[in-house]
């Protein structure tokens, strides 16, 4: 199956610095992707959807200004957590759409684990 | 996004059982109804999916029972192994354009020997 990417798996940063996260489909073009947020033993809670080469739409309550999302490419979208604080501690998965009108299947990155001391 | 009831929260069954993972939706217009598997630690994959033009779907020892009047669906898994331990989301969407995944709350299956 398709294959997407994120780095870094895990990240560890000081209360009030940004942290950026990569989400990278490496083998398909992926016009759409998603960013979730998981808390432990929880669903997975839709963030924003990211467009490429448009501005990311945010799911209600989900601040903007806080999670910058970026589709630069067909390929890449990242998530930059801005002046992180330990409420922003959480597992941060993004996922791919192989393509536009597909039967929904989505193709998830291993997530990254982001720790704001 | 639309809600997507899952149950139950738990479950334990042992090696060589049936799990059964029952998950109940409100909105008419989900037509795609994936389940994923997750791993601690890992990202969600893909284990199967239906439309609810189909009222069961098998793959392996995965099953997806759907029943659309009920709105309901359920995934079976026979045969339970331990390398089945994970938590298992079942999922809604609207298919056509970009995918909107709504999921359901989780089930963490523990399977033993």
């Amino acid at each position: 199956g398709a294959v997407v990417s994120q780095h870094p798996s895990r990240v560890i940063c000081k209360s009030g610095t940004s942290v950026k996260i990569e989400c990278r489909s490496l083998d398909f073009q992926a016009t759409t992707m998603f960013w979730y947020r998981q808390f432990p033993k929880q669903s997975l809670m839709l963030m924003a959807t990211s467009n490429e080469g448009s501005k990311a739409t945010y799911e209600q309550g989900v601040e903007k200004d806080k999670f910058l999302i970026n589709h630069a490419s067909l390929t890449l979208s990242t998530l930059t957590v801005t002046s992180a604080h330990p409420e922003d501690s959480s597992f941060y998965i993004c996922s791919a759409v192989l393509a536009q009108g597909a039967d929904g299947e989505l193709f998830f990155g291993e997530g990254s684990r982001l720790t704001v001391l | 996004q639309q809600q997507v009831k899952q149950s139950p929260q738990s479950l334990i069954v042992q090696k060589g059982g049936i799990s059964i993972i029952n998950c109940a939706y409100e909105n008419t217009a989900f037509d795609y109804f994936p389940w994923y598997q997750q791993f601690p630690g890992k990202g969600p994959a893909l284990l199967i999916a239906i439309r609810p033009d189909v009222s069961e779907k098998k793959e392996g020892r995965f099953t997806i029972s759907f029943n659309k009047s009920a709105k309901q669906f359920s995934l079976h898994i026979m045969d339970s192994q331990p390398g089945d331990s994970a938590t298992y989301f079942c999922a809604a969407t609207i298919s056509g354009g970009y995918q909107k995944v709504t999921f359901g709350t989780g089930t963490k299956l523990q399977v033993i020997p």
